[in-house]
């Protein structure tokens, strides 16, 4: 069975700061696909990006961006110019790329961010 | 804007009593999913909603009941609640077109007491 494991339950960092939050997963299949999801106090989680797993270029999303290795099955996520707005839960989630909908998520970061 | 609505926000119910939360959306997606959330927990699938087709994970309680009477509408049934099944509970939804699977949508969710 699939397994995501985030060792961070807690990180901050300052305005306009770089951080990054650590994921691993584990996995003995070869297609998949890998996400974080945002999470704000009290509203809904989103999407803030996601990776395939055959694609060796990391993915990015203007100040999100991830550094995607893949044998060491490791998936993290860089914010850079952090903002307080990107104060939440975050969550890095697994889908197998075979005919599955279902997310397996780690247990979540909570990122606060310091003005 | 199109979106998942989850209601109530909060819900109170007492220990045994029947309780239904309710999930729509505008997005005319024809995959439902729910999710529940504990505390510094990662979210856990219940179940979802091909359509009609209900599709139930395997280690979801028996407790746990769900509807969907249309695209727009999902409903989560808890039969008789116990003091372990106070959680957030995520409503999502997604496209599943030609075998594809897309990004899952979620709602802000419902935040389950019981008494």
């Amino acid at each position: 069975a699939q397994t995501v494991t985030q060792s961070q339950p807690e990180m901050s960092v300052q305005e306009a700061e770089t951080v990054t939050l650590s994921c691993t997963y584990d996995t003995s299949e070869s297609y998949y696909y890998l996400f974080w999801y945002k999470q704000p106090p009290s509203r809904q989680m989103i999407l803030v990006i996601r990776q395939e797993a055959y694609k060796q270029q990391n993915a990015t999303e203007n100040r999100f961006s991830v550094n995607f290795q893949k044998a060491a099955k490791s998936f993290s996520l860089k914010i850079s110019d952090s903002q307080l707005g990107d104060a939440a839960m975050y969550f890095c989630a697994y889908r197998s790329g075979h005919n599955t909908d279902k997310l397996i998520f780690g247990t979540g970061t909570r990122l606060q961010v310091f003005p | 804007d199109a979106m998942v609505i989850q209601n109530p926000r909060y819900q109170v119910t007492q220990f045994g009593k029947p309780v239904t939360l309710s999930c729509s959306q505008t997005l005319n997606h024809n995959v439902m999913y729910w999710y529940q959330q504990k505390s510094s927990q990662a979210p856990k699938l219940l179940f979802h909603y091909y359509d009609k087709d209900f599709n139930n994970e395997a280690d979801t309680p028996d407790n746990f009941q769900s509807r969907r009477p249309n695209t727009s509408f999902c409903f989560l049934d808890i039969r008789s609640p116990g003091l372990g099944d106070a959680a957030m509970y995520l409503c999502a939804t997604s496209a599943r077109l030609a075998g594809l699977y897309n990004e899952q949508f979620f709602g802000p969710g419902t935040r389950l007491t019981v008494l």
